[in-house]
């Protein structure tokens, strides 16, 4: 199992301006991944971290709004950089961890925040 | 890319009775189907998941099936109590190595009322 702790848990932002988002994981793992959760919605990758090099974009995601810092294989931040209302979503980090043949992905608790 | 669809988007039983929960995805390379129970205010949690090598797995009251031909797969709830109360997420990943079982495609979700 994986233990995955994120920062701030949860924030009240105003519009145009930055938060980042931390990811820390008590163990190393090769990649982790970034998910947006809108009110109501389900869970939309944003991004996958990689260690060494730069993030991965998925569909309608570009790094210019969302920045994605990798400096080790524990840790990961997520920066949503000029924040409007429609930005107001949860936040999730998540991890896959192998063990043996099972494999899981495991998810922090979310970053709920709200731009007023 | 992936498409996963999920239906119902509510289910309301009685407890005691079963519950089933069905999704479709678009992409034949998927191989990796997990299943999350997302409580409200909450991370989601893995419950069951099925690899493209198996059709169907069982993990107490909680089953899942897989029928690649029709590319799709289904969560049967049996014995329903109040705390199976939840939003369930169908996902799909595809791709070799452990790695690509982060990417995930979810489904819309699926409100689950368990009357007691």
């Amino acid at each position: 199992s994986a233990v995955i702790s994120q920062k701030p848990s949860r924030d009240i932002c105003q519009r145009g301006t930055s938060l980042t988002i931390q990811c820390q994981v008590d163990s190393q793992v090769t990649m982790m991944f970034w998910y947006r959760q809108q009110p109501g919605q389900s869970l939309t990758l944003i991004a996958t971290a990689n260690q060494g090099s730069e993030a991965t974009y998925e569909s309608g995601f570009v790094i210019d709004k969302f920045p994605i810092s990798r400096p080790n294989l524990t840790f990961s931040t997520l920066t949503v950089s000029n924040m409007s209302p429609e930005d107001s979503s949860i936040y999730l980090c998540s991890v896959v961890v192998q063990g043996g043949s099972d494999t899981e992905a495991f998810f922090g608790q979310g970053t709920r925040l709200t731009v007023v | 890319g992936e498409n996963v669809e999920q239906h119902p988007s509510t289910l309301s039983v009685q407890e005691g009775d079963s519950a089933v929960i069905k999704c479709t995805y678009s992409d034949s390379a998927s191989n990796y189907f997990p299943w999350y129970k997302q409580e409200l205010g909450k991370r989601p949690q893995l419950i069951i998941d099925i690899r493209s090598n198996v059709g169907e797995k069982k993990d107490q009251r909680i089953a899942v099936t897989l029928n690649k031909t029709a590319k799709h797969f289904s969560l049967h709830i049996t014995e329903t109590q109040p705390e199976d109360s939840a939003v369930y997420f169908c996902a799909a990943s595809g791709g070799a190595g452990g790695t690509s079982y982060g990417k995930l495609t979810f489904g819309q979700g699926t409100i689950l009322t368990v009357h007691p």
